[in-house]
């Protein structure tokens, strides 16, 4: 199983870029990038996936290297309410089963 | 709206008492799933069932029992087996396993004393 490694905290300005890295070296070819958010005692809530190609959407952008190994989802204009811990998963296969495992991720503080 | 449904939110047992969290969802997804976290820790599998009448042990089932009778309904029962019950349990449903983002709901808060 391809796992994630993350830095377990980081700071960002209110009104900056939040750029959240993630290291997954041992991914395999059919496996997606998923990223999540947790803000404090809520269920985590989804943001944005990729297999490849960058992706963005209304939250947040998703850059996946060239080589797979590495990403960097950004929060263009983080807000206070942008607080939270940040899960960066691989997605598992195994048969015709798939289950998203879940590390500690990074507490993202966004301050004034 | 459509959604995921955890209750009760808040939970106080007895040890060696059995307690059942109830997970309801109208998404009309197939795949559900349940989860435990810890203090400062990440989310950790317990079950997850991709259709009606199926389900498999994740990475920490020993302790817990599921049912899936219904499509909508995944209910996990806390034995007095499982020797550290006391977390935030979260469950969370899919469109298809393997497929599609999870959707999850605002979790339930068990406290074993």
């Amino acid at each position: 199983d391809a796992k994630t490694t993350q830095p377990p905290s980081m700071d960002c300005a209110e009104g900056r870029a939040a750029n959240l890295p993630c290291n997954h070296s041992t991914i395999s070819g059919n496996e997606y990038v998923y990223w999540y958010r947790q803000i404090h005692s809520q269920g985590p809530q989804y943001i944005i996936h990729g297999l490849k190609n960058n992706e963005t959407n209304e939250m947040a952008s998703l850059i996946i290297t060239e080589d797979r190994k590495s990403s960097t989802l950004i929060l263009p204009h983080a807000t206070l309410r942008d607080t939270a811990v940040y899960y960066c998963i691989v997605r598992v296969r195994t048969g015709t089963a798939s289950k998203l495992t879940f590390g500690t991720g990074t507490r993202l503080q966004v301050t004034l | 709206d459509g959604g995921i449904t955890q209750s009760p939110k808040y939970l106080f047992r007895k040890e060696g008492q059995n307690v059942t969290l109830s997970c309801e969802q109208n998404l009309n997804h197939d795949a559900m799933y349940w989860y435990r976290q810890d203090p400062g820790q990440g989310l950790r599998l317990i079950y997850y069932s991709q259709i009606v009448n199926d389900f498999q042990k994740g990475d920490i089932a020993e302790g817990y029992s599921v049912s899936r009778e219904k499509k909508e309904s995944f209910p996990l029962t806390v034995t007095s087996a499982q020797k550290n019950p006391t977390a935030f349990y979260l469950c969370a449903s899919s469109i298809g396993q393997g497929r599609g983002e999870l959707f999850f709901g605002e979790g339930s808060r068990l406290t074993v004393l």
